[in-house]
Order: C-alpha cells, then sequence, then structure tokens
C-alpha cells in the first residue's frame, strides 16, 4: 500500500537549534516526493521536491531509497519557520495524485 | 497573477442539506485536482481534472459527491444531502502541467451540524 508516515505530530525547537522532520514512505516503485508547508492563516505551499535538489529557505531534503525516508532538514532553525509541514509522494506513472502524511507542526521558540 | 481562489472560505450547515463549494484555478491551468482534510486523518484525494475531462476520480468517498468543471475553468465540488463525517477542510489545487507545480487555494472548512 502507499503511505507516508510523519510519526512527530508536532515538534518543538529553540531557534537557531537543528531541526529534522522525519517522513519514511512505503511505495513498490519509484515515487516523487515533496514536502508542503503551511504558514499560519496561508495556504499550503510547495517548499521542496527531491527531483529538484534544491535548498529552499536553509531546508533540505534527501531521498533515502533504503531507508525510505525523505526527512526534512535545517540547521539552524529560525521563527519564521514556525508552521505545519507535510511529506507527500505522487506515485510514478501519470497519475499525479499527491499522498499525504498526517503532518508535522514545527514550533520554534525563541 | 491571481492565485487559486476557494469559495467559501468556511461552511456551517445542517445534516441533510446541500452545499456546492467552487474553486476557481490559476488561469491556463488544464489540472485541477480537490482533497480533503477530516480532523485527525491525513489530506486525502477526491479527484482530479483535465481541462472538463475527470481524470481520476478514485478518491470522491460516495456518490453524495458529485464534482463538475464544466467548460474547463472552475469547478464546483456538490455534496448532497450532506453527512456529520462530511465536515473537513476541502482544497482545491491547480497545475499547468502533470509534472509542474501544484497551486493550493486556502481551503474550504465545511462543518456539518
Amino acid at each position: 500500500a502507499q503511505r507516508v508516515t510523519q510519526p512527530e505530530k508536532l515538534l518543538s525547537v529553540f531557534k537557531g537549534a537543528p531541526v529534522e522532520l522525519k517522513c519514511n514512505y512505503s511505495y513498490s516503485g519509484s515515487p516523487e516526493l515533496f514536502w508542503y508547508v503551511q504558514y499560519s492563516r496561508q495556504r499550503l505551499q510547495l517548499l521542496l521536491r527531491h527531483i529538484s535538489r534544491e535548498s529552499i529557505k536553509g531546508f533540505t531534503a534527501d531521498l533515502n531509497k533504503g531507508e525510505t525516508s525523505f526527512h526534512l532538514k535545517k540547521p539552524f532553525a529560525q521563527e519564521e519557520d514556525s508552521a505545519m509541514y507535510y511529506c507527500a509522494l505522487v506515485p510514478a506513472g501519470n497519475n499525479r495524485k499527491l499522498i499525504w502524511g498526517l503532518g508535522t507542526s514545527l514550533a520554534v521558540n525563541p | 497573477e491571481a492565485g487559486v481562489t476557494q469559495f467559501p472560505s468556511h461552511s456551517v450547515i445542517e445534516k441533510g442539506q446541500t452545499v456546492t463549494l467552487r474553486c476557481d484555478p490559476i488561469s491556463g491551468h488544464d489540472n485541477l485536482y480537490w482533497y480533503r482534510r477530516v480532523m485527525g486523518k491525513e489530506i486525502k484525494f477526491l479527484l482530479h481534472f483535465v481541462k472538463e475531462s475527470k481524470q481520476d476520480e478514485s478518491g470522491m468517498p460516495n456518490n453524495r459527491f458529485l464534482a463538475e468543471r464544466t467548460g474547463g475553468t472552475y469547478s464546483t465540488l456538490k455534496v448532497q444531502p450532506a453527512e456529520l463525517e462530511d465536515s473537513g477542510v476541502y482544497f482545491c489545487a491547480s497545475s499547468h502541467g502533470l509534472n509542474t507545480e501544484a497551486f493550493f487555494g486556502q481551503g474550504t472548512r465545511l462543518t456539518v451540524v
């Protein structure tokens, strides 16, 4: 079954601390992985996609096929990073529907 | 450029009533998706339009839900009759191509009482 697991519902860190939001997936093929973010009172927006291999707002995520993981990392968290983060996958093929994790609420404290 | 717009932002209706949600995608985006987040659960795919055609409606919960996209522009999602378990946030997203970024609307929070 296709599934995305984000084990932490809430993650609280202090400003300047490293942060890692975990994401594991279950999929037999080669999916495309994404991180979406929703800031308070704003809409869902794409943060990262694994095929881009970009660093956005200091965040990076590496696809580890052996561990079926796509953890989101940032070396020094900022208060403005506080938001809801969703990991999602798109199965290979023409069906582009997103399969979502439950989300992790990140709180960066001053 | 205007983003994806959803109407209404909130709706509170009684069980058994009908509600119609609307989504205006970004102009020129052929792909339009509906998703739903029920409290405490993951965001779930409902269906995907390519222009006016339903490409995939495998996520529609049951036949009380009807989605349309006449003319390939805006889309409506009608729930008739609404049940308590239909409460949640309904998201719409659009993209230009299948492999391009999907942009989301702000969502419609539906509460069925």
